[in-house]
């Protein structure tokens, strides 16, 4: 089973801050990479897959990079919405495995 | 578009059994695949299981096999997700998540639309 982690446990920033979320695989995914947002008391919600396809309705201010072992999610311009948990998830291998979380907070 | 609603809260007794289900609406129910995803108090993600309805066969994570059984009824558009030998640590909020496709053998696949979770608590 692959491995996902995630980094840091938690991001501190301002709004209007760039956000820079980090995840490592612990063996190539291709670009077979999920980035989730989930708030509080919410479902998960689509934001990236295939490491950098937004998926329909996300802003642009969120972009995906990244591939093989290491990938990217950046928040260009924190909105207030976005102050909340996000995950990765490989679904290159069976089964498909989930990073611990990063949490974005306000500063 | 498509909706995925799951069953209400439930509170069971260690040792006893939870279904929980998860109807589909606004979209073809039998060619996706669709997958459980539990989350206890405070913690991450950790998928349990899936299934193609028009295949009928579930695939299930390792750490699960033997007590989780996920099932679909075609003719309702819902899925089902029953989790025997409750134990406390199995308190968690359960998700129905359904992916875009059907994915390559040996592969797996993201999750495109989720329902709003149904939180089991297993207490004495």
């Amino acid at each position: 089973e692959i491995v996902m982690t995630q980094s840091p446990a938690t991001l501190s920033v301002s709004p209007g801050e760039r956000a820079t979320l980090s995840c490592r695989a612990s063996q190539s995914v291709g670009r077979n990479l999920a980035w989730y947002l989930q708030q509080p008391g919410q479902a998960p919600r689509l934001l990236i897959f295939a490491a950098s396809t937004r998926a329909t309705g996300i802003p642009a201010r969120f972009s995906g990079s990244g591939s093989g072992t290491e990938f990217t999610l950046t928040i260009s311009s924190p909105q207030s919405e976005d102050f909340a948990v996000y995950y990765c998830q490989q679904y290159d291998n069976w089964p498909g495995t989930f990073g611990q979380g990063t949490k974005v907070e306000i500063k | 578009q498509v909706q995925l609603v799951q069953s209400g809260a439930e509170v069971k007794k260690p040792g006893s059994s939870v279904r929980v289900s998860c109807m589909a609406s606004g979209g073809t129910f039998s060619t996706y695949d669709f997958n459980w995803v539990r989350q206890a108090p405070g913690q991450g993600l950790e998928w349990m299981g899936g299934i193609i309805p028009v295949f009928g066969n579930a695939k299930y994570a390792q750490k699960f096999q033997g007590r989780v059984t996920i099932t679909a009824d075609q003719s309702t558009s819902t899925a089902y997700m029953e989790l025997s030998g409750l134990r406390s640590e199995d308190t968690a909020v359960y998700y129905c998540a359904r992916s875009p496709g059907i994915a390559a053998a040996g592969k797996s696949y993201y999750f495109d639309h989720w329902g709003q979770g149904t939180l089991v608590t297993v207490s004495s």
